[in-house]
């Protein structure tokens, strides 16, 4: 049973078009995540969040925002949708204090850029 | 800066066979350690996990994982494989409880009848 929910689960889209990949969580994590999944390669983080009114970049450098308006909720933007955006985005929530990297996973958006 | 090898990008093997999957880590600080598993089309969920109490851990669905300081390895087993274990296994590591985590490029295993 998933406590945290991504949608789309997949998407199609052409070059040039704004998308916004959902992220809610029902656990009140205060601590959210959006990583980047590509076939044989290592999870990126691109983007985090400790809580309400706070975002942070992560590791891997990304085009796409993100925003904290509410706890449950951590959408994630492309503005203009390229090629290169092509991957999967897995958001994430964690625990707060010494639990914050043991992470609950959603399904992950697949997203195809033509 | 941390890092994790995985040593193989998919491991085959029988079931009923013992299942290895291999981790070694970069850490300047005692690391926290994980392993994870994606099953197909979903997010991962966390195996076991070490935070500097028993070197050996024990996980959910049989798995266990050695932490070995001198190796910087943190080796994932299970003494006989189900149809049911098949997914992509991703370790990684962190310098603290409250720090985000480096994962490696994951290990898919295959498992035959």
């Amino acid at each position: 049973e998933a406590d945290i929910y991504q949608t789309p689960r997949y998407l199609v889209i052409g070059t040039g078009k704004k998308i916004t990949l959902e992220c809610s969580q029902t656990m009140g994590h205060d601590k959210m995540y959006w990583y980047q999944q590509d076939p044989g390669m290592e999870l990126h983080l691109i983007h985090y969040s400790y809580g309400v009114n706070s975002t942070e970049k992560g590791d891997l450098s990304s085009e796409s925002t993100v925003s904290r308006i509410r706890t449950e909720h951590f959408p994630l933007t492309l503005e203009s949708a390229r090629p290169s955006h092509t991957s999967q985005y897995l958001c994430a929530s964690s625990e707060p204090g010494a639990g914050a990297n043991v992470l609950t996973f959603g399904a992950g958006s697949r997203l195809t850029v033509l | 800066a941390q890092s994790v090898t995985q040593l193989g990008s998919h491991v085959s093997v029988s079931e009923g066979a013992l299942v290895l999957l291999r981790c070694n880590y970069s850490s300047s600080v005692p690391p926290y350690l994980f392993w994870y598993v994606q099953y197909p089309n979903q997010g991962l969920q966390l195996l076991l996990k070490y935070t500097s109490a028993a070197t050996l851990v024990k996980g959910i669905n049989g798995f266990e994982a050695e932490f070995k300081k001198s190796e910087t390895s943190f080796h994932l087993t299970k003494p006989s494989a189900h149809m049911s274990d098949a997914a992509e296994y991703f370790c990684a590591v962190s310098d603290s409880g409250y720090s985000t985590l480096t994962f490696g490029k994951g290990t898919m295993l295959l498992v035959s009848p």
